[in-house]
Parts: structure tokens; sequence; C-alpha cells
């Protein structure tokens, strides 16, 4: 397994648009976060899955935002009726997480640009 | 809530010389925290760990002293080298809320010059 990869690398989409992106986690991991990073600043949290379970969702998820993970495999984040507020790097992460702190890992993202 | 304070940059460098970057933290419960590192188009990976007060994470070179009396986790690296250019994320996972989400700090960016 080579880690948590991230479909598309980047995404250029017309304001209105709808947009899908989607992250294969490591195999055994059964965790998996959406993150999103705007131009020099952290990454914020989105959401969150444990297994096929989504578990959590930040404020910063608003109605037009929607995650699944089918069968608690990979997940996808599609984002409705885009905005040129979503531009940014959506990042995907995965974990064995057993509230015991375990560090994440990441996958390279996807930047998205509305115009 | 939670929160994470980190240095602001750009650092600028010179190659051997010493790298610190400050980072302190407010959190609720009892965290574990994190420094990640984001090289040029890349995601974020992680450079260490300490799951608890007076732990040392080190890695590469570099370390950092998990400090619960100043909330604190520094980064340092004694002689930095123009590969680690780049921007340093200090982050915490607070083990008693489900989820252990990670509350990242801004960022700091790295320019280290030959």
């Amino acid at each position: 397994d080579t880690g948590v990869s991230q479909d598309p690398r980047h995404k250029i989409t017309k304001r209105g648009q709808n947009v899908t992106f989607r992250c294969d986690p490591i195999s055994e991991h059964n965790r998996l976060y959406w993150y999103r990073q705007t131009l020099g600043q952290g990454p914020e949290f989105l959401t969150y899955f444990q297994n096929e379970a989504q578990l959590e969702k930040s404020r910063l998820l608003s109605d037009r935002f929607s995650a699944e993970r089918p069968k608690g495999s990979f997940s996808t984040l599609e984002i409705q009726r885009t905005e040129q507020g979503d531009s940014a790097m959506y990042l995907c992460a995965s974990t064995l997480g057993l509230n015991l702190g375990y560090g994440y890992t990441f996958g390279s993202g996807t930047r998205l640009t509305v115009v | 809530g939670n929160s994470v304070t980190q240095m602001e940059g750009p650092v600028t460098l010179s190659e051997e010389a010493f790298l610190t970057i400050n980072c302190t933290y407010t959190a609720t419960g009892y965290p574990s925290l994190f420094w990640y590192v984001q090289y040029p188009g890349e995601g974020l990976q992680l450079l260490l760990k300490a799951t608890k007060a007076d732990d040392k994470g080190s890695n590469k070179g570099f370390e950092a002293t998990y400090r619960k009396e100043t909330t604190s986790f520094h980064l340092e690296k004694g002689s930095v080298q123009v590969s680690d250019s780049a921007v340093y994320f200090c982050a915490l996972s607070d083990k008693g809320a489900a989820g252990n989400k990670l509350t990242f700090g801004g960022g700091t960016r790295v320019l280290v010059k030959p």
C-alpha cells in the first residue's frame, strides 16, 4: 500500500458547477478525515468517518458539501454549486485511530480553483 | 475550544544555522502534539509527535518537547539544510474528545539558503 491517494490533483471549475473528489485511504485504516486548506493557512477540519459512518461535520461544511464513504473504503467529497470561496486545497487523511493520538497519513490533496 | 499558535514566517536561515519554531497551544483535554511538514506541491507529512507531558519527539534531526507547564511544543533543529525548506505546521489532537481530529496552527514557512 502506497499511502493515501487523492484524485484529481487539480480541478478548475466554473462557478456554479458541481465537483467531486475521491480519496483512497490506507487499506487497514478505519478513520478517514477531510480537511480544507486555504492559501497561507493551516488545514481546517471538515468531516470524518469511522468505517462507513460519518460521525462529525464541521460548521464549515455547508449544505452544498456532502461526503460519503460507502463500504468503509474510499471516500468522495462533493461540492454543489461551487463558489469562488470554495477555492482551496482539499486534503484527505486516514488513521487507525483508537483515541490514542496517532498521527495521520495525509494525501497530496486536490487543489480546487473556482473561476 | 482547542487552538494552536505558532510563530509567523517566513523564517530565512543560512545552511547549518539553528532553527527554532515556537508553538503554543490551548486545549480543554490532554492533547497529543504533532509537527507536520509540507514541501512545495505536496501534502502534509508527519515529522514528529509526542503524546504526553515531557515526551520528546524526534525525527530527521528535528526535536520537540511536550511542555505542559508552558503549553508549548517548540520545534528545533541544530543544523538546517537547504532541503529543510518547507512549511511547518504545529497541531494537536485532543485524546479526550471523540474523533481525534487535528487542530492546526497557521504554519511557518522556512527558507534555507545555501
